[in-house]
C-alpha cells in the first residue's frame, strides 16, 4: 500500500511569494494534519482536516491556510513568505481524527525561502 | 503553557546496551502518549502508543512507560543495534477533540558497533 505521499519534495522561493504543497493521504484514511519542521526542533502543529473540515489549527498567521478535496487529498497554501517560513514541511494522515489515532507522515517538502 | 521536554544532547551508546530516552512535560494531563521515530531527511514513523492507566507497553525489543504522577515517560530500546540510529520524538495530545500532536524537540540516538 502507498503511505502518505508529499509534493514537491523540495521547492525554492523568494520572499513575498506564494506557495502551494501538496499531500495524498494514506487510502481509507479521512484526516490529514499538516505540520511544520524547524531544523532541529519536532514537529508543530499547524492545521487538521477531517471530511473536508477543519477541526484544529495550530499558532500559525493568516498567511497559512489549508483545505481537504473530497478524495481527501489536502494542499497548504502560504502567503507572503518570509525567510523563517523556511522549513520541512510534513504531511499527516490517520484514519480517524481522534488523539488516539497514530499519525502517519510523509517524508515533506522542504522549502527554502531566499 | 504546556511544554514537552527531550533531552536535547544526542546520547550515545554502544551496541547491545539498553537505550533510554526521556520525555518531561508539565502543565498537562494527556491521557494519551506517544513516541515516533525520525531518520534524516524522512518524516516521523509512529513506534508506539501508550494510555494513561497502561503504566508500560512493550513492542519487540522496545518498552515505554507512563508515568502521570512524574509526568514522565521513558522509552527504552534493549540490545540496541546501530540501525537504531534515529531521531526519536514523544508527542502528546493537544486537545481532546483533534487528533493535534505537540511533539518534543526529539532526542538523537548513536548507536555505535
Amino acid at each position: 500500500d502507498a503511505g502518505v505521499t508529499q509534493s514537491p519534495t523540495h521547492l525554492i522561493k523568494t520572499r513575498g511569494q506564494q506557495v502551494t504543497l501538496r499531500c495524498s493521504p494514506i487510502s481509507g484514511h479521512k484526516s490529514v494534519s499538516w505540520y511544520q519542521q524547524v531544523l532541529g526542533q519536532g514537529p508543530q502543529f499547524i492545521f487538521q482536516y477531517y471530511e473536508k473540515e477543519e477541526r484544529g489549527r495550530g499558532n500559525f498567521p493568516d498567511r497559512f491556510s489549508a483545505r481537504q478535496f473530497p478524495n481527501y487529498s489536502s494542499e497548504l497554501n502560504v502567503n507572503a513568505l518570509l525567510l523563517g517560513d523556511s522549513a520541512l514541511y510534513l504531511c499527516a494522515s490517520s484514519f480517524y481524527s481522534s488523539y488516539n489515532s497514530p499519525l502517519h507522515f510523509g517524508n515533506g517538502t522542504r522549502l527554502t525561502v531566499t | 503553557s504546556q511544554k514537552i521536554e527531550q533531552n536535547s544532547e544526542a546520547l550515545n551508546i554502544q551496541e547491545g546496551k539498553t537505550a533510554t530516552l526521556t520525555c518531561n512535560y508539565t502543565n498537562y494531563s494527556p491521557a494519551y502518549l506517544q513516541w515516533y521515530r525520525q531518520d534524516p531527511g524522512r518524516g516521523p514513523v509512529f513506534l508506539l502508543l501508550i494510555r494513561e492507566n497502561e503504566k508500560e507497553k512493550r513492542k519487540e525489543r522496545l518498552k515505554v512507560t507512563f508515568d502521570t504522577t512524574l509526568k514522565q515517560s521513558l522509552f527504552h530500546i534493549t540490545a540496541s543495534q546501530p540501525a537504531d540510529s534515529a531521531t526519536y520524538l514523544c508527542a502528546l495530545h493537544g486537545s481532546s477533540n483533534t487528533g493535534k500532536l505537540i511533539f518534543g524537540q526529539g532526542t538523537t540516538l548513536q548507536v555505535k558497533p
